[in-house]
């Protein structure tokens, strides 16, 4: 089993649908979560970081499920700038060394 | 601000030939990472740094050297090209721990070794 797994996609959306994808992990004492975002042929940016509560930012909200280990991240009313590869990235535990997933590529549609 | 820059932004080499990958930052930044990506696959740590004159061992190490005499830059070392060796590499830096902080990412390095 991968350490950080992700369903590759595509999601193909239509624009101001709500979408979600999810992220299982198998460490389970892995300590901190994030999302972060990848245009074409770019690097990667930070989109947010994923708290045990649960934490939302505009039209984003990302979720933590420790017990089942799993993150998601929900997009509402979804723009064409949303299309994009979204990374999920795991801290196992160590300090330095992110475990990156190879990401869900989200295509947006007019 | 010009952040994480690296360059070249794209390099083709033959087999057995070194270069050197180049990166530097301007955020004071005493992290920085070199990491490696495969198409359709995650990013991988080769080499990190947590301030001059210390790195250490990522993930995929082997085929790489790196240096960091200053705080602003981070080149990485090929010594002896191979076709595995064909990646965009991404050279990144934070203020604190990879864990703790945001890590800024620099353009990126297509290479391609034939």
């Amino acid at each position: 089993r991968k350490e950080v797994e992700q369903d590759p996609g595509p999601f193909n959306v239509p624009e101001g649908a709500t979408v979600a994808f999810n992220c299982t992990y198998s460490n389970s004492a892995s300590q901190s979560f994030f999302w972060y975002r990848q245009d074409c042929r770019k690097e990667p940016k930070l989109l947010m970081s994923v708290y045990s509560s649960g934490n939302e930012d505009g039209r984003f909200t990302a979720q933590l499920n420790r017990a089942s280990q799993y993150i998601s991240l929900l997009i509402r009313d979804s723009k064409l700038s949303d299309s994009a590869t979204y990374l999920c990235v795991v801290n196992p535990g160590s300090n330095y060394q992110l475990i990156w997933g190879a990401g869900t590529k989200l295509i947006i549609k007019p | 601000n010009a952040g994480v820059t690296q360059t070249p932004k794209f390099r083709i080499l033959k087999i057995g030939q070194s270069m050197t990958l180049q990166c530097t930052q301007d955020m004071n930044h005493n992290y920085m990472y070199w990491y490696r990506q495969d198409p359709g696959m995650g990013l991988k740590l080769i080499y990190y740094s947590v301030g001059a004159g210390i790195t250490d061992k990522g993930e995929v190490p082997n085929g790489y050297n790196v240096s960091r005499s200053t705080t602003e830059d981070f080149p990485l070392r090929l010594e002896l090209a191979a076709p595995s060796q064909t990646s965009v590499y991404f050279c990144a830096s934070s203020s604190q721990g990879g864990d703790t902080d945001t890590q800024y990412f620099g353009p990126g390095t297509r290479l391609t070794v034939l």
